[in-house]
């Protein structure tokens, strides 16, 4: 079946313009999640969505990053005015939410380059 | 979450048993031992998770532990397409705080 899937794959913009990146998760999933990954570090959370409500924004690092969730389905990660340091790859994952053992698939991620 | 230690590397030829260990001497009764692994330039992909009992699966073998303090991944026939940062995760498994706290993981190198 169709996995979690990101567009766009790659992305190159210059400093200070907008961008958005958008997640569609595997059908059902409620479940939705944004990370990113800096080069060579490990992943950062950013922020997680339940249905169409984000209960855990705490990951978002400025006011520059905001996420919506519509239906209950499409994600869209926007950064505002982008500077160098937001070059990352960006991961998206959904899953289920179960009582024991909800696990989360990634999608392929959208790699942000900000000149 | 708790924390968990994984040796930074490790090899093993190809056709051989890969097992890669992980400590969470802190884990607590509710926390789940969770392993995924991240190909280059590829997004993290799940293999697979336990609770207390040895589980297996399509891709891999989990043992843990009778205490839960520490747990292995067994990969029965590592190829080369196996090379990758694997990553031991230990986290409650639902609920608003269900996101996935990566470490360094381990890099795991196949050679021929």
């Amino acid at each position: 079946g169709a996995g979690v899937s990101q567009s766009p794959s790659n992305k190159v913009t210059e400093k200070g313009k907008d961008v958005e990146l958008r997640c569609d998760p595997i059908s059902g999933h409620t479940a939705l999640y944004w990370y990113r990954q800096s080069l060579g570090q490990g992943l950062e959370f950013l922020i997680y969505f339940q249905g169409n409500s984000a209960p855990d924004k705490s990951g978002l690092p400025s006011d520059r990053f905001s996420a919506e969730r519509t239906g209950g389905s499409v994600s869209t990660l926007t950064i505002q005015r982008t500077q160098q340091e937001d070059s990352a790859v960006y991961l998206c994952a959904s899953s289920l939410v179960r009582p024991l053992g909800e696990t989360q698939y990634f999608g392929p991620g959208t790699r942000l380059l900000v000149l | 979450d708790a924390k968990t230690t994984q040796p930074p590397s490790m090899d093993c030829a190809e056709g051989r048993a890969a097992n890669l260990p992980c400590n969470h001497s802190t884990i607590s009764g509710n926390e789940y031992v969770y392993w995924y692994r991240q190909i280059h330039s590829q997004g993290p992909q799940y293999i697979i998770h336990g609770l207390k009992n040895n589980e297996t699966n399509e891709m891999a073998s989990l043992i843990i532990t009778e205490d839960r303090k520490s747990s292995t991944l067994i990969l029965p026939h590592a190829t080369l397409r196996d090379t990758a940062v694997y990553y031991c995760i230990v986290r409650v498994a639902t609920g608003a705080n269900s996101k996935l706290t990566f470490g360094k993981g381990i890099t795991l190198s196949v050679r021929p």
